[in-house]
């Protein structure tokens, strides 16, 4: 397992386009986050799945975002209608279950979407 | 809510020298975890090292170390011996258990460039 892993790095989509993006995260991590960093800030939080269920959802996640944990493995978060707003990196995070040193996020390396 | 403060957008050290990266925080919790992350050009983000917010020792990784404040809610980050490899974007973030997530929240971040 060479760690969390993000497809696709790179997406440009037009305005009003759908999009996915598809992150596998380390195979016993049944943590699952996914952020949002957009240039010159620190990323955000977007959401976060404890196996297959999405437990947390951040006021940033619009009704046009949505993302998804089948079967507790890797995860996918799609955009409807893109807009230009919507130009960052999408970053994919995953961890151990437990507390302590367990809770360390190991990053992947992102996707970046440009909307033009 | 967290928020977490990192007063410096760029710094820079020669090579070989020590250099100290400020953070602070703010939040309600009191069990809570402190990081900093390394996030180098076009690569994926990496822990530099953690301190848990029960701990009164200042954790120290190699070359890397922080100065713990709780009370003043300080969590700054030594880097001795500054290295090439060195330059990145550093993160200062901070979590907790929240509903079981411990999500992260960011800082803006500060960009270190270390110079031959």
């Amino acid at each position: 397992d060479t760690g969390v892993s993000q497809d696709p790095r790179h997406k440009i989509t037009k305005r009003g386009q759908n999009v996915t993006f598809r992150c596998d995260p380390i195979s016993e991590h049944n943590r699952l986050y996914w952020y949002r960093q957009t240039l010159g800030q620190g990323p955000e939080f977007l959401t976060y799945f404890q196996n297959e269920a999405q437990l947390e959802k951040s006021r940033l996640l619009s009704d046009r975002f949505s993302a998804e944990r089948p079967k507790g493995s890797f995860s996918t978060l799609e955009i409807q209608r893109t807009e230009q707003g919507d130009s960052a990196m999408y970053l994919c995070a995953s961890s151990l279950p437990g507390q302590g040193i367990n809770t360390e996020a190991f990053f992947g390396q992102g996707t970046r979407l440009t909307v033009v | 809510a967290q928020t977490v403060t990192q007063s410096q957008p760029e710094m820079s050290v020669q090579e070989a020298e020590t250099v100290t990266l400020s953070c602070t925080y703010d939040t309600s919790e009191s069990n809570y975890y402190l990081f900093w992350y390394k996030q180098p050009p076009s690569r994926q983000m990496i822990l530099v090292i953690r301190q848990e917010a029960y701990k009164q020792q200042n954790a120290t990784e190699n070359r890397f170390s922080v100065n713990f404040q709780k009370a003043a809610k300080s969590f700054s980050l030594k880097i001795s011996d500054s290295q090439l490899g060195d330059t990145a974007m550093y993160f200062c973030a901070c979590s907790y258990s929240g509903a079981g997530s411990y999500q992260l929240t960011f800082g803006k971040g500060t960009k270190l460039s270390v110079i031959p």
